[in-house]
């Protein structure tokens, strides 16, 4: 068990629909990082965040946003549902954003997100 | 841009097999270089890492040596055991702080 907490475990929704993700951080935790991970594109970096602030982006979507709050869990909304949306979504925290020298991340369990 | 690229899987081997899985990177400058196991149903776990040229990162009895020169980073465990089956991913840290991930490799152990 990694400390980190993702809801839900499953999502099944339809094209055009909305769907929000939660990620709570391991206890102490500033940043969190949220992952892609599909087939056909394999584990893309999608956004991160510390300490409620945005820090980097990565391949996200129009579509998709993300925001931290003040208690630090994070959620990632994916909005006009497509069917290549389908994918398993993960969540990481590490204590503070990873720099040269590393902070690990610590991955969540994923939320397979199944659009129909 | 900076990209990983590993072998395909999936690698199918018996216990107490030698394993190889190469992993070679693109970067600019010097990356941290890293492996990562997905164990069924579970998120991404670290399982070593290399923070310069000739650094071994090792664990679990997994070991991979950060080659500049040949922009590799080739993860090698000398006798696998069913419980390594796994999907494993090669990642780097660029200069910019985003990690990058490999496509990832699914090992098969058999018994």
């Amino acid at each position: 068990d990694s400390g980190v907490t993702q809801t839900p475990k499953h999502l099944i929704t339809a094209t055009g629909q909305r769907v929000t993700l939660r990620c709570s951080p391991r206890s102490g935790d500033l940043s969190v990082y949220w992952y892609q991970q599909s087939l056909d594109q394999g584990l893309q970096f999608l956004i991160q965040y510390y300490n409620g602030e945005e820090r980097a982006k990565g391949n996200i979507l129009e579509r998709f946003s993300a925001q931290q709050f003040p208690d630090l869990h994070s959620e990632l909304n994916l909005s006009s549902l497509e069917l290549g949306d389908s994918a398993l979504y993960f969540c990481a925290s590490s204590v503070v954003p990873i720099v040269r020298s590393y902070n690990e991340q610590f991955f969540g369990p994923g939320t397979r997100l199944t659009v129909l | 841009g900076d990209s990983v690229t590993q072998m395909e899987g999936p690698v199918t081997l018996s216990e107490e097999a030698f394993l190889t899985i190469n992993c070679t990177y693109t970067a600019t400058g010097y990356p941290s270089l890293f492996w990562y196991v997905q164990y069924p149903g579970e998120g991404l776990q670290l399982l070593l890492k290399a923070t310069k040229a000739d650094d071994k990162g090792s664990n679990k009895g997994f070991e991979a040596t950060y080659r500049k020169e040949t922009t590799s980073f080739h993860l090698e465990k000398g006798s696998v055991q069913v419980s390594d089956s796994a999907v494993y991913f090669c990642a780097l840290l660029n200069r910019d702080d985003k990690i990058i991930f490999g496509k990832g490799t699914r090992l098969h152990i058999l018994p």
